[in-house]
């Protein structure tokens, strides 16, 4: 169990670039989520993928913003024309589907700078 | 829908003097509750779970929780606080059989020797 892993752990880009961040859940967790989260904030539920399908998108993930999960397996999140307000820490979690309540686990993020 | 107040937003504790951090929840369903703790530059690591089972629950690192149903609460505490224990923590609530959390704003933990 190598943990989640998220690539790039910093980005900076330039505002009305397009950036795409990766994540590797842990290999059998069926359950992948994105949040984001702002400075001083708790994170924020962005969209979650039960094996390759995107079940629930957040209201904060505005039509700029697209995730996918090819094959079950990894997930991308790309971010296009990005604005300044878009700078936060993107957090991507997997998870086992329990009886009840299943626990998620948390990658260390990527940070992203828009200028 | 649910929600937490973490009431305090910055802890500050002595090397080896107890740790509280205060949780109150709003939900309208059976919840179940975390604490999540994040160092600087780490991801978000899992404390402690509660879910409808004994409402004292043990984590790791010497952290335990109490979940009152009567008081809407869910605070953290531990016995003696460690220089490592600095961090960010989190108290996070989700509805049983839901899967999207609902993070506190968070409470910053500094240690001093």
């Amino acid at each position: 169990d190598t943990g989640v892993s998220q690539n790039p752990r910093h980005k900076i880009t330039k505002r009305g670039q397009n950036v795409t961040f990766r994540c590797d859940p842990i290999s059998e967790h069926n359950r992948l989520y994105w949040y984001r989260q702002t400075l001083g904030q708790g994170p924020e539920f962005l969209t979650y993928f039960q094996n390759e399908a995107q079940l629930e998108k957040s209201r904060l993930l505005s039509d700029r913003f697209s995730a996918e999960r090819p094959k079950g397996s990894f997930s991308t999140l790309e971010i296009q024309r990005t604005e300044q307000g878009d700078s936060a820490m993107y957090l991507c979690a997997s998870s086992y589907l329990e009886r009840f309540t299943d626990t998620q686990y948390f990658g260390p993020g990527t940070r992203l700078t828009v200028l | 829908a649910q929600s937490v107040t973490q009431l305090d937003s910055h802890v500050s504790v002595s090397e080896g003097t107890p740790v509280l951090l205060r949780c109150n929840y709003s939900s309208s369903y059976s919840p179940s509750l975390f604490w999540y703790v994040q160092h600087p530059n780490k991801g978000l690591q899992l404390l402690l779970k509660y879910t409808s089972a004994a409402t004292l629950v043990k984590g790791i690192n010497g952290f335990e929780a109490e979940f009152k149903k009567s008081e809407t609460s869910f605070h953290l505490t531990k016995p003696s606080a460690h220089m490592s224990d600095a961090a960010e923590y989190f108290c996070v609530v989700t509805l049983t059989n839901d899967y999207k959390l609902s993070f506190g704003a968070g409470t910053t933990v500094t240690v001093r020797a």
